[in-house]
């Protein structure tokens, strides 16, 4: 069975500075990695994905993402934190094998940007 | 452009009561259609998926259940609703491929009363 993990629950970061929220994943084979964001009473928006290629992913808004294969990771980073970040963030997985397969989604981290 | 409309935006309705939610898609043909309900602001539980007119796969057995009477429209349904069917609501739809990502609407935010 597939599985995503957020352990933090919160990250706190002060703006300007860098920010990580971390993602870890248990899937055979390699997976599709996503990251989404949530604003209040909004629905997600997507940020970025790993399909296939350079580890790191360039997506929306200056986020970018690292793909860690041994470490089974895809972090989520920016170089420069801006209080309109603060939301929650959602890293996803899906198989890579064919036929239908289903998302599954981490239970979000809020990150919250301290100006 | 491909776009998502759900409603409605809130809704508060009695125990006992029936639900339904609408969600459709323009812009697209053939997509993939899903239900979400997401609890206390968190985690994302997949209530429904269909890859096609008239086929639904349910993930969680409860007092649910969808639709998909044309291509591009997703309804989700309660003959009698419970106090535990409150949270919010969030319909999405994505391309076929296992590599495209989801595109969610602005959910429906359900008070059983």
């Amino acid at each position: 069975a597939q599985s995503v993990a957020q352990p933090e629950d919160q990250v706190n970061v002060a703006e300007g500075n860098p920010l990580t929220v971390k993602c870890t994943y248990s899937v055979s084979g390699n997976p599709y990695l996503f990251w989404y964001v949530q604003y209040p009473n909004r629905g997600l928006q997507f940020l970025l994905k790993y399909i296939t290629g350079d580890n790191l992913v360039k997506g929306s808004y200056g986020f970018e993402a690292e793909f860690n294969k041994s470490q089974t990771s895809f972090h989520l980073k920016k170089p420069s934190a801006l209080v309109s970040d603060s939301a929650l963030y959602f890293c996803a997985v899906r198989p890579r094998s064919g036929g239908y397969q289903k998302v599954t989604f981490g239970t979000g981290t809020k990150l919250q940007v301290i100006p | 452009s491909q776009t998502i409309h759900q409603w409605p935006a809130t809704l508060v309705q009695p125990v006992g009561s029936p639900l339904s939610l609408e969600c459709t898609v323009e812009g697209t043909s053939n997509p993939n259609l899903y239900w979400y309900r997401q609890a206390a602001g968190r985690g994302l539980q997949l209530l429904f998926y269909s890859v096609g007119i008239g086929q639904i796969s349910s993930e969680v057995p409860q007092n649910l259940s969808a639709s998909r009477p044309q291509d591009r429209q997703f309804i989700l349904s309660s003959k009698k609703l419970l106090l535990s069917d409150s949270g919010f609501y969030l319909c999405a739809w994505s391309s076929r491929g296992g590599n495209t990502e989801a595109f969610f609407g602005q959910g429906t935010r359900l008070t059983v009363v």
